[in-house]
């Protein structure tokens, strides 16, 4: 079964609104998440490196204030996409890396529509 | 910076063997991924390897090389349902893994 649980799978929302995608660890603690986004037959694009406790690391080109991550409990990340538009639609999945680092697991991957 | 180099496309017939190569460049190593990601699903676990060496888990193997910065991935037998993307990742020295573009591979009758 899965190990890293990620919620919802599929949301559509009206531009401008907001949306807050989950990703749990459920057999492991993970203090460091990621997150990721892919559009259709692209590469997965990092976007953000989510440390529990603290702040998150956004790569360059990324928006904080539009790309919202708390990292709030070891075994729990959210994504929140802010005042969406359009071009936000895509694939995002999150990933978590268990303490001793050896190991890295993907979430489901939630597909957002943003109309 | 990282640098991950993989080929973009193999094709293979069923049953047959294939390998998919990686390359790498990285500021320090902690490990190398391998992942298998069907079109529109996450991509799933297959190998982890920080050591020099074959590493074999039924039909799929991975091998690494630390002073070529060398990966492969090695499928067995391959099935229909082993059509796929295969990624490469490596964990640099900041524990952050960088993905390479991803192998299409297209496995026919």
């Amino acid at each position: 079964g899965a190990v890293v649980s990620q919620h919802p799978s599929w949301v559509i929302c009206k531009s401008g609104t907001s949306v807050k995608i989950e990703c749990r660890s459920l057999d492991f603690q993970a203090t460091t998440m990621f997150w990721y986004r892919q559009f259709p037959k692209q590469s997965l694009m990092l976007m953000a490196t989510s440390n529990e406790g603290s702040k998150a690391t956004y790569e360059q080109g990324v928006e904080k204030d539009k790309f919202l991550i708390n990292h709030a409990s070891l075994t729990l990340s959210t994504l929140t996409v802010t005042s969406a538009h359009p071009e936000d639609s895509s694939f995002y999945i999150c990933s978590a890396r268990n303490l001793a680092g050896n190991t890295i697991y993907f979430g489901e991957g939630s597909w957002l529509t943003v109309v | 910076g990282q640098n991950i180099d993989q080929p973009t496309e193999m094709t293979a017939t069923e049953g047959a063997i294939v390998q998919i190569n990686c390359t790498y460049q990285t500021s320090g190593f902690n490990g190398l991924f391998w992942y298998q990601q069907h079109a529109g699903e996450a991509p799933t676990f297959l190998s982890y390897n920080v050591l020099d060496g074959l590493e074999e888990k039924g039909r799929f193997s991975s091998f690494l090389s630390r002073s070529k910065g060398y990966s492969y991935l090695l499928l067995k037998e391959l099935q229909m349902k082993d059509s796929a993307s295969y990624l490469c990742a490596v964990l640099g020295g900041s524990y952050i893994p960088t993905f390479g573009r991803g192998t299409s591979l297209i496995v026919h009758p």
